[in-house]
């Protein structure tokens, strides 16, 4: 498997515009979570699905984030409008409910998000 | 909710052995994992423990007292490539009712020759 394959890498944006954040997870995995890292305040999760349900979205930051999983291939976080302070990495990370996998999470390489 | 507590910097030199700490309080604790984050990459899976003791993987071991709330990543023999930031994240039940892990801030280490 090519592991968890997030895009884009990079994405320079002006403060307004809609930002869209794509994520592959591992095929067969049937956790997905999204975080955001910055210096200041570590790795946040954001939110996380089950076999593509949303489970918990109480870490979002507020209503400008949405987050959808509309099958087991593929998720997207959107951040509209963006703003200067949303500027982080943004990781997606898949995992597999297992007794041998032990939920082990394997991270995409992020995005490296810039709002001006 | 869970409180994860590190070192935020460590430096060590080459060769040489380094203990990294982490204390928590949490509530259904479900275990206890280490990852390797390199500078401008992603977070990479080092270790799980879920009963108390030690669990050893070549140069890297990981440590678990849970009635103490205290896990510590043991690394042997330093090289250079080992300078990252190590993450302890905790495993517990979430809010939306699954076990789910809470990351700390991490502690950066420092290899030097």
């Amino acid at each position: 498997d090519a592991g968890v394959i997030q895009s884009p890498r990079h994405e320079v944006t002006e403060m307004g515009q809609e930002v869209t954040l794509r994520c592959k997870p591992i095929s067969g995995h049937d956790y997905l979570f999204w975080y955001r890292q910055t210096m200041m305040r570590g790795l946040e999760l954001l939110i996380y699905f089950n076999n593509n349900v949303p489970i918990d979205d109480s870490g979002m930051p507020e209503d400008r984030f949405s987050a959808k999983m509309p099958n087991a291939s593929f998720s997207t976080l959107k951040i509209q409008p963006s703003e200067p302070r949303d500027s982080a990495v943004y990781f997606c990370a898949s995992s597999l409910t297992d007794r041998v996998a032990k939920n082990i999470q394997y991270f995409g390489a992020g995005t490296r998000l810039s709002v001006l | 909710g869970q409180n994860i507590d590190q070192p935020t910097e460590m430096t060590a030199t080459e060769g040489a052995i380094v203990q990294i700490n982490c204390t928590y309080q949490t509530s259904g604790f479900n275990g206890l994992f280490w990852y390797q984050q390199h500078a401008g990459e992603a977070p990479t899976f080092l270790s799980y423990n879920v009963l108390d003791g030690l669990e050893e993987k070549g140069r890297f071991s990981s440590f678990l007292s849970r009635s103490k709330g205290y896990s510590y990543l043991l690394l042997k023999e330093l090289q250079m490539k080992d300078s990252a930031s190590y993450l302890c994240a905790v495993r517990d039940l979430g809010s939306g009712g699954s076990y789910i892990p809470t990351f700390g801030r991490g502690t950066s280490l420092i290899v030097h020759p």
